[in-house]
């Protein structure tokens, strides 16, 4: 069975602060796609992120850093220099690698609200 | 770039009647994800199809039902709908590359309200 443990539910930073997301997994797969979505108010999923599990390199997207430790099964999500519009629910995922139509297991999801 | 899209993107219904949702995938995308997420809970998968047969299946209640039709687009369809069914529904797609499955790209959800 697989698992995803998003052990912050909520956080408040203020502007322009840094903030790292924690997202701990667990899954008997040998192989699995790691995904962050992000939900804004407005309530829609957005992508941001996939990650294969024999990739462990590190991804930088402009204020957005992804680090993946499969030693710890840890896929950690930092954003850099914080901005209100960052306030939204994030959502870490799971997904076996093989096979079509394989569904994703979701974390708890953590609450990010960025305060002027 | 064309999303995935849901209709109606609000329902409301009465207790015990049923509800169509209607998911149309980004094109050329041949699966399709249903899923359902409650007040302040994370979603949770319904079922999948692939190439119209359906691929996967979660905690789905007997009382829905879902298939893909020719076009690749999907409907989920809910009887005896209960209070408890209020909730996003999401409808995701992706494009299943050498039998591998990939990334879902969610559309703006059906929000659905049992009065």
């Amino acid at each position: 069975a697989q698992k995803v443990t998003q052990a912050q539910t909520e956080i408040s930073v203020v502007e322009k602060e840094d903030v790292t997301l924690d997202c701990v997994y667990e899954t008997r797969d040998t192989t699995y796609y790691l995904f962050w979505y992000k939900q804004p108010p407005s309530g829609e999923l957005v992508f941001l992120i996939r990650r294969n599990s024999f990739d462990e390199q590190n991804e930088i997207s402009g204020r957005y850093s992804w680090n993946f430790q499969k030693s710890t099964s840890s896929f950690n999500f930092t954003i850099t220099a914080s901005q209100v519009v960052d306030s939204a629910v994030y959502f870490c995922a799971l997904s076996e690698f093989l096979d079509a139509g394989n569904m994703l297991t979701f974390g708890g999801g953590t609450r990010l609200m960025v305060k002027p | 770039a064309a999303g995935v899209i849901q209709s109606p993107r609000h329902l409301i219904k009465e207790k015990r009647e049923t509800a169509t949702l209607k998911c149309y995938p980004i094109p050329r995308h041949d699966t399709v994800y249903w899923y359902q997420q409650g007040p302040g809970q994370d979603p949770q998968f319904l079922i999948s199809f692939y190439e119209k047969m359906q691929s996967d299946k979660g905690s789905i209640p007997d009382r829905f039902s879902a298939q893909q039709f020719s076009d690749y687009h999907s409907e989920l369809n809910m009887s005896s709908l209960e209070l408890g069914d209020s909730a996003l529904y999401f409808c995701a797609s992706s494009f299943i590359a050498g039998g591998k499955s990939d990334t879902q790209y969610f559309g703006p959800g059906t929000r659905l309200t049992v009065l």
